[in-house]
Order: C-alpha cells, then sequence, then structure tokens
C-alpha cells in the first residue's frame, strides 16, 4: 500500500464546476509535488512544494490551484478545467529537496472533465 | 533530442528470461537516477536508485555509464509479476525535478 493517500480515487466534473484534489503523507517528509499524467505519456511535473512554500510552478494554467495547508497535506483546487484536462492526477513526496532522495507517489485521483 | 530516451518497447519474454533495458540521458549535469515500475493504471513505484558503481537488488541489477550517457535495467529470472512499464528517471535540477523518460512496457509470458 501507498504511504501517500489521494482523495478522491475518481472523479468527474464539469466545466464549470470548482473541485479539490487531496494528497496527504504522515512519512515527515517536507517536499511535495503535483504531477499530471496522460494515457500512455510519462508523468508531467507541475507543482513543486519545498517546507509548504511553492517553489517550482511548471508554467501550469492558473485554472489549477495549489494548496499546501501544512507539512503533510498538499491540495489542488480545479475551476473552469477543459476537457483536455482530463487525465491522472498524481501526488508525490520525498524527505527533503534534495536531488538523490527519490520521490513516493500516491496512486493518483483520476479527472475526468465533461 | 529528448532529455530521456527509452525504447518503449513492447519486449517480450518468456518466464525465467533474462532482460535489459537501456536509457540514455542529454543533460551531462544531471544528478540522481532512479527506475521506476508503473502497472496499467497505477501510480509509479520506486523500484531502484542508480548509483556510479552499479548497484544490484534481488534479480535486478542497475548500472550507470556517466561518460556516455546511458543507465541500465538488467531483470533476472523474469516473473509474470514483472510485467509492466518501467521508467527511467533522472534527476536534472537541484530543486528535485524528475525527468521521466517514456518508458519501457515488459510483457512475460508463461
Amino acid at each position: 500500500d501507498t504511504e501517500v493517500t489521494q482523495t478522491p480515487k475518481h472523479l468527474v466534473m464539469g466545466m464549470t464546476n470548482k473541485k479539490s484534489l487531496k494528497c496527504e503523507q504522515h512519512m515527515g517528509h517536507r517536499a511535495m509535488y503535483w504531477y499530471k499524467q496522460k494515457a500512455k505519456k510519462p508523468p508531467e511535473l507541475m507543482f513543486v512544494y519545498s517546507y509548504e512554500k511553492l517553489s517550482i510552478n511548471e508554467s501550469v494554467p492558473s485554472r489549477f490551484s495549489p494548496e499546501c495547508p501544512n507539512s503533510s497535506l498538499l491540495n489542488l483546487h480545479l475551476h473552469a478545467l477543459q476537457p483536455e484536462d482530463s487525465a491522472l492526477y498524481l501526488c508525490a513526496s520525498s524527505l527533503v529537496d534534495s536531488p538523490n532522495q527519490p520521490q513516493h507517489f500516491g496512486d493518483g485521483t483520476r479527472l475526468s472533465i465533461l | 533530442r529528448k532529455e530521456v530516451e527509452q525504447d518503449p518497447g513492447p519486449f517480450n519474454v518468456p518466464e525465467g528470461a533474462t532482460v535489459a533495458f537501456n536509457c540514455t540521458y542529454s543533460n551531462s549535469a544531471s544528478q540522481s537516477f532512479f527506475w521506476y515500475r508503473q502497472d496499467c493504471r497505477k501510480e509509479p513505484k520506486l523500484l531502484m536508485s542508480v548509483y556510479s558503481s552499479g548497484n544490484e537488488d534481488g534479480r535486478f541489477t542497475a548500472q550507470l555509464n556517466r561518460a556516455s550517457q546511458y543507465i541500465s535495467l538488467l531483470i533476472r529470472d523474469s516473473k509474470l509479476s514483472d510485467s509492466a512499464t518501467y521508467l527511467c528517471v533522472v534527476n536534472i535540477r537541484r530543486f528535485q525535478k524528475l525527468v521521466f523518460g517514456t518508458g519501457t512496457r515488459l510483457l512475460v509470458s508463461p
């Protein structure tokens, strides 16, 4: 079982809805990440949080809004998404923001935009 | 040229076979290297880190060749449960940006 927990597992929403994805880890990791993965493609980095501060935004559209309320939680707020935003959204964490630390992934939220 | 390149496969092998995957990376400043496996519709899971001296974990052996900028994964005595996509992952920047290869699909048959 993964030690990074994501909810919900599946989400279907209309283009005008507002929803949030949640990610939680209790491994004491201080770096957390959001990735987007389309079918048969590798994960693409969206955001990086280090010690609860946003350190990387990979030019993600503003309809995606990340939030890190504390060191264990990471949210991704969604608003006015487009059909092409349908994908698997993966959260990951690592011990610290260090190039030698592997990342551990949650099992993702499968998002469908109608 | 992609930052991380892998042969997409699929590699079809019988149980018990030995199979090897290579992965090349373009940025010589790359610092850390990993192999992840991803099952269909599941999250990537860390298989092993790759160290400069090479490392082994049971049936899996990883090698790094910095001069030629490639890493490899060798799987011995393949099991049916090894069927998955194997992602080569390279950390290039100090801020932990992992760059994923497109993955190599392995199918192990009885």
